[in-house]
Order: structure tokens, then sequence, then C-alpha cells
């Protein structure tokens, strides 16, 4: 079954404490991973799209990653305004379509 | 300005009482989908559009029904609507369902069901 993952659930910082955020997938016929961010009462906005192994993007203090089974978002001194649901999702591939399948979530807090 | 739109953005309701969520994007887009997001349970796909004409049932299609006459156009029908469909819901597109692009939101509609 294709699952998607994600750890820590809910991650506290301090201003400027990096920290990452993981994604694991156990898919088949991966096209793509994705990573979006999900402010509370909005719809969730694009931030990095990932091909393949070895890949890396980055946006200000955010870097995302890709290996062969799992995904990090690393968040480099991060501010109060970085506090948001970061999500992962990935696109499968099926010989009748595609499909987008989301993990949980991982709801982060940065302090003052 | 590129955008998806849905409405209502709330709507409270009574069990079995049919009603409709619209969603339109005006970036020509092929690929339109459903979410419901639950605590817990993050995102869930519940049917998605390939083209106009063209819908297949997403994780969670149960009692629910969407239609694409239109290309900009992707309606979620609930026939008779009960408590477990209670949730916040997503439309959202892409423009091809080839390649691997991001999938653009809409703003979410809070649906409570009595």
């Amino acid at each position: 079954e294709d699952q998607v993952t994600q750890s820590p659930e809910a991650l506290r910082l301090q201003e400027g404490e990096s920290s990452s955020l993981n994604c694991s997938y156990t898919v088949s016929g991966l096209r793509g991973l994705f990573w979006y961010r999900q402010d509370p009462g909005k719809g969730p906005e694009f931030l990095f799209t990932l091909y393949s192994a070895g890949e890396e993007k980055e946006k200000e203090r955010l870097k995302a990653t890709l290996t062969k089974k799992e995904s990090f978002l690393h968040i480099t001194a991060p501010k109060p305004e970085d506090s948001a649901t970061y999500l992962c999702a990935v696109q499968i591939i099926y010989n009748y379509g595609q499909n987008f399948v989301f993990g949980p979530g991982t709801r982060l807090s940065v302090l003052p | 300005e590129a955008q998806v739109t849905q409405n209502p953005r709330y709507l409270i309701t009574v069990t079995g009482k049919k009603l409709t969520v619209t969603c339109s994007q005006n970036m020509n887009h092929e690929y339109m989908s459903w979410y419901r997001q639950d605590p817990g349970l993050g995102l869930r796909q519940i049917y998605y559009s390939m083209n106009v004409e063209v819908t297949d049932k997403g994780d969670v299609p149960e009692g629910y029904k969407v239609s694409r006459k239109e290309k900009r156009n992707f309606p979620l029908i609930l026939e008779s609507p009960s408590p477990n469909q209670t949730s916040l819901y997503f439309c959202a597109s892409t423009p091809s369902p080839l390649g691997a692009y991001e999938q653009y939101f809409g703003p979410g509609t809070r649906l409570t069901v009595t």
C-alpha cells in the first residue's frame, strides 16, 4: 500500500534553532515528491518539487533533500513567521492515471 | 490573478440535505481534484479529473459525486450528507496529468453536517 509518514508530528523551536523535518514514503511509481506549507485555515502553498534521489532545493531558510525512501526539510535559523504545518506529498503514477498521497504533516512552532 | 476559488467558504447543513461545493480555476489547468482534511489524517483525495468529462475515484470517494463539464469548473456534490462528512475540503488544480507539476489549492470550504 502506498504510504507517506511524517515526523515529528509537532516541533517547537526557539528562533534561530535549526532543525529538520522528515518525510518517509513507501510507494511504487514515484514521479515526484512535493513539500507544501499550510497556515491555519488556508490552502497548502507549494514550496518544492524533488524528482530523484540526491536532489536538493533551497528557498530562503528552507532546504529540501531526497533519498530513495525519505525526504528532509531542513530549516536553518527559523523565524516566528516560519510557524506553520509542513506537508509532504508524493505523486504516484499508475497505468490508468496518477494520484497524490499526502502525509499527515508536521506542525512547526517557532518561538521568539 | 491566477487562482482556484471555492464557494461557499463555510457551510453548516443538516443530514440528508443535498449540497454542492463549487470549484473554479482560471489557469486553464487540465487536472483538478478534491481533498478532505481531517485532524491526524492529513489530506485525502476524494475524486480527481484528468480533463473534461474524465473523472475517477480517489482514496475516499464514498458519499461524494463530481462532474467536469467545463475545463475550469469541478463541483463536489454531496447527495445526502452525513455527520462523518464534516471536514475541511480543498479543491486543487495542476497544469497537466503528465509530468510532476505542483498543485494549486483553493482557500478551503469548512463543512459541518449536523
